[in-house]
């Protein structure tokens, strides 16, 4: 079946650094993606979508300066956390959705990112 | 994408049939119902989906009811593996529309 690596599994950060996260498809190609953060005991929220070749579309109160998205590929995204801050601290998850996929068989999600600024 | 209700919170005894409902009142007549789980620190997994008529896999059984407005997802012979929180999700079944995810109900499977 449809594989998302997602790297790193976890990451610890000093305050004010940047994270690039990236999330592949390994056996498939998707021309979209999206980015997922959930908080502790909460439910994941959509941060972005993200489009191979074009800008990423970004959910309501998501700042595209501080949460960059990179699609350069069909077969990877990455997103970078910028100038980190405790408060930017969660699990970030990807996921991607076969092009050639009918119904809803193609929606594959990484392992997540337990990102974590001190 | 239609809303979804779900308790918060319910325990099955392993072995037991688990099962789970979604109350989706105002599901249009193109969305379908997705239910996906997630075990604890890792990515959603997809575990089933239907239009009206009732689903089975080799993972779960989804039950919609005539009118749509509401679905049960059975786990029919829950094992402790089965902990955790799953998600009910409505919506259309075309392009890439993105999944919106609702509070779900956290399963813990009592041995």
């Amino acid at each position: 079946g449809a594989v998302v690596s997602q790297h790193p599994s976890w990451v610890i950060c000093k305050s004010g650094t940047s994270v690039k996260i990236e999330c592949r498809s390994l056996d498939f190609q998707a021309t979209t993606m999206f980015w997922y953060r959930q908080f502790p005991k909460q439910s994941l929220m959509l941060m972005a979508t993200s489009n191979e070749g074009s800008k990423a579309t970004y959910e309501q109160g998501v700042e595209k300066d501080k949460f960059l998205i990179n699609h350069a590929s069909l077969t990877l995204s990455t997103l970078t956390v910028t100038s980190a801050h405790p408060e930017d601290s969660s699990f970030y998850i990807c996921s991607a959705r076969d092009r050639w996929a009918g119904g809803n068989y193609g929606y594959t999600f990484g392992s997540g990112t337990r990102l974590t600024v001190v | 994408d239609a809303k979804t209700t779900q308790p918060t919170s319910m325990d099955c005894a392993e072995g037991r049939a688990a099962n789970l409902p979604c109350n989706h009142s105002t599901i249009s007549g193109n969305e379908y119902v997705y239910w996906y789980r997630q075990i604890h620190s890792q990515g959603p997994q997809y575990i089933i989906h239907g239009l009206k008529n009732n689903e089975t896999n080799e993972m779960a059984s989804l039950i919609i009811t005539e009118d749509r407005k509401s679905s049960t997802l059975i786990l029919p012979h829950a094992t402790l593996r089965d902990t955790a929180v799953y998600y009910c999700i409505v919506r259309v079944d075309f392009g890439n529309e993105k999944l919106t995810f609702g509070t779900g109900t956290r399963l813990t499977i009592i041995p």
